[in-house]
């Protein structure tokens, strides 16, 4: 098993452009969720899903579009990239019922906005 | 949910178990304790769960007390991968709310040789 994987692990925006972070899990995990890290800061919940075809906003929804198509997946658009977008982001997924807070995190996406 | 109060820092010497505290003052009856740690620009791990009773796995041991209003993180032989933030989350198990962690400022855990 890989995990959760995440591309890209760094990527430079510049304001105004759009781009997707790709997040997969190959262990038949039902809910998938994003969290951002900012310096200083603990995590932060963006979106989640619990399952394919079903979407949810979190803590810190403004500036990101989640879909979950299949199981596997679960990319984070931004739209029009802003520089407070600048951050790490963080791709996790759980078992469902009593074991969904017991999270697999991928390795992160480093994003800079320029 | 009910709000973790941890110490900002802990220091540990190698080869000695580092225990970490957590205060869950308001932690209601179907809340579970858990904690994960995160070493320096990797992803958030998972350590162990708990509700009431104590919980050991190959990682560490959890210790809830009696009235379940604080628990200590204990790594029974702290190496210098151990260092690492350690977040203790209270959180209930199911419901609407699974999945969905607060992680705070945690412990910064510093290991010594």
């Amino acid at each position: 098993n890989a995990g959760v994987t995440q591309t890209p692990k760094f990527q430079v925006l510049k304001t105004g452009q759009s781009m997707t972070l790709q997040c997969a899990q190959d262990m038949n995990h039902e809910y998938m969720s994003w969290y951002r890290q900012d310096p200083g800061m603990g995590l932060r919940l963006i979106h989640y899903s619990v399952g394919a075809g079903i979407t949810d906003q979190g803590e810190v929804p403004n500036g990101y579009n989640v879909s979950r198509s299949t199981t596997e997946d679960f990319p984070l658009r931004l739209l029009s990239a802003a520089p407070s977008q600048t951050s790490v982001y963080f791709c996790a997924s759980s078992p469902p019922s009593s074991g969904a807070n017991v999270l697999t995190f991928g390795a992160g996406s480093r994003l800079t906005v320029l | 949910d009910a709000k973790t109060t941890q110490p900002p820092s802990m220091d540990c010497a190698e080869g000695r178990a580092a225990n970490l505290p957590c205060n869950h003052s308001t932690i209601s009856g179907n809340e579970y304790v858990y904690w994960y740690r995160q070493i320096h620009s990797q992803g958030p791990q998972y350590i162990i769960h708990g509700l009431k009773n104590n919980e050991t796995n190959e990682m560490a041991s959890l210790i809830i007390t009696e009235d379940r209003k604080s628990s200590t993180l204990i790594l029974p032989h702290a190496t210098l991968r151990d260092t690492a933030v350690y977040y203790c989350i209270v959180r209930d198990a199911g419901g609407t709310s699974y999945g969905k962690l607060t992680f705070g400022q945690g412990t910064i855990l510093t290991v010594h040789p």
